[in-house]
C-alpha cells in the first residue's frame, strides 16, 4: 500500500509565488492534516479536516489555504508564498478524528528565497 | 493549553547500552500519551501509545514506554541500542475528550546509538 504521499518532495519559490503541496492516501481515512517542522519547535497543525467537505483551522493557519473535495485529496496552497514559510510540511491521515495512530507522508522540503 | 517537553535535545548511547527519552507533559484532562520516531528524510512512524491500563507498554522495535501518573512523564526505553535506532523521537499527547486536530508534539530529541 501506498499509504500517504505527498509530491512534490522539494521545492524552492520566489518570495510571493504560489504553488500547491499536493496530499494523498489510500487508506481511505476521514482525518488528513497539514503540520509543519521546524528547527526546536517540533511539529505545527496548519490546517485539517475530519471529512470530505470540512476543513478547519490549526495553529498556525495564516498564509495557507485547503480544501478537501475528496476523501483522498487533501491539498494546501500557499497564495503568496514569504520567506517565514520555509520549512519542512507533513501531511498526516488517520482512520477518524480520534483514531489513535497517525500517519505520515514523507514531507516536501519548501524553502522560499 | 497542553504540552510536552523533551528536556534532550541529544542523547548519544552506545551500542548494546539501555536508552532513555525522556518526556513530560501536561493536561487538563486523562492524557492520550504517543511516541513517534522520523528517521532521516522520512515522515514521522508511530512508534507506541498509551491510552489506559498497564503503566509499561510496549511498541514496535523493542520499544517500551513507562507511563508515571504522578511525575506527569511517559519516559521511552529500550534494554539494549541498536545503531539502527538512531533517529530524531518525537513524544505526543492529547486530552482523551480531543481528537487528533489537539494533538500536541514535543520538539524532539534526537537518539545517536555509537558502535
Amino acid at each position: 500500500n501506498a499509504g500517504v504521499t505527498q509530491t512534490p518532495k522539494f521545492q524552492v519559490l520566489k518570495t510571493g509565488q504560489s504553488m500547491t503541496l499536493q496530499c494523498a492516501q489510500d487508506m481511505n481515512h476521514e482525518y488528513m492534516s497539514w503540520y509543519r517542522q521546524d528547527p526546536g519547535m517540533g511539529l505545527r497543525l496548519i490546517h485539517y479536516s475530519v471529512g470530505a467537505g470540512i476543513t478547519d483551522q490549526g495553529e498556525v493557519p495564516n498564509g495557507y489555504n485547503v480544501s478537501r473535495s475528496t476523501t483522498e485529496d487533501f491539498p494546501l496552497r500557499l497564495l503568496s508564498a514569504a520567506p517565514s514559510q520555509t520549512s519542512v510540511y507533513f501531511c498526516a491521515s488517520s482512520q477518524d478524528r480520534v483514531s489513535e495512530k497517525l500517519f505520515f507522508g514523507s514531507g516536501t522540503q519548501l524553502s522560499v528565497l | 493549553a497542553q504540552s510536552v517537553a523533551q528536556p534532550e535535545d541529544q542523547v548519544n548511547v552506545a551500542e548494546g547500552n539501555p536508552l532513555t527519552v525522556k518526556c513530560t507533559y501536561s493536561v487538563s484532562g486523562n492524557p492520550y500519551l504517543f511516541w513517534y520516531v522520523q528517521y532521516p528524510n522520512r515522515g514521522l512512524q508511530f512508534l507506541l501509545k498509551y491510552i489506559t491500563g498497564d503503566n509499561l507498554v510496549k511498541g514496535s522495535y523493542g520499544f517500551e514506554a513507562e507511563f508515571n501518573k504522578s511525575q506527569t512523564s511517559f519516559h521511552l526505553k529500550k534494554p539494549s541500542a541498536l545503531v539502527s535506532d538512531s533517529a530524531l523521537y518525537f513524544c505526543a499527547v492529547r486530552d482523551i475528550n480531543f481528537g487528533n486536530e489537539k494533538l500536541t508534539f514535543g520538539t524532539g530529541t534526537r537518539l545517536t546509538i555509537i558502535p
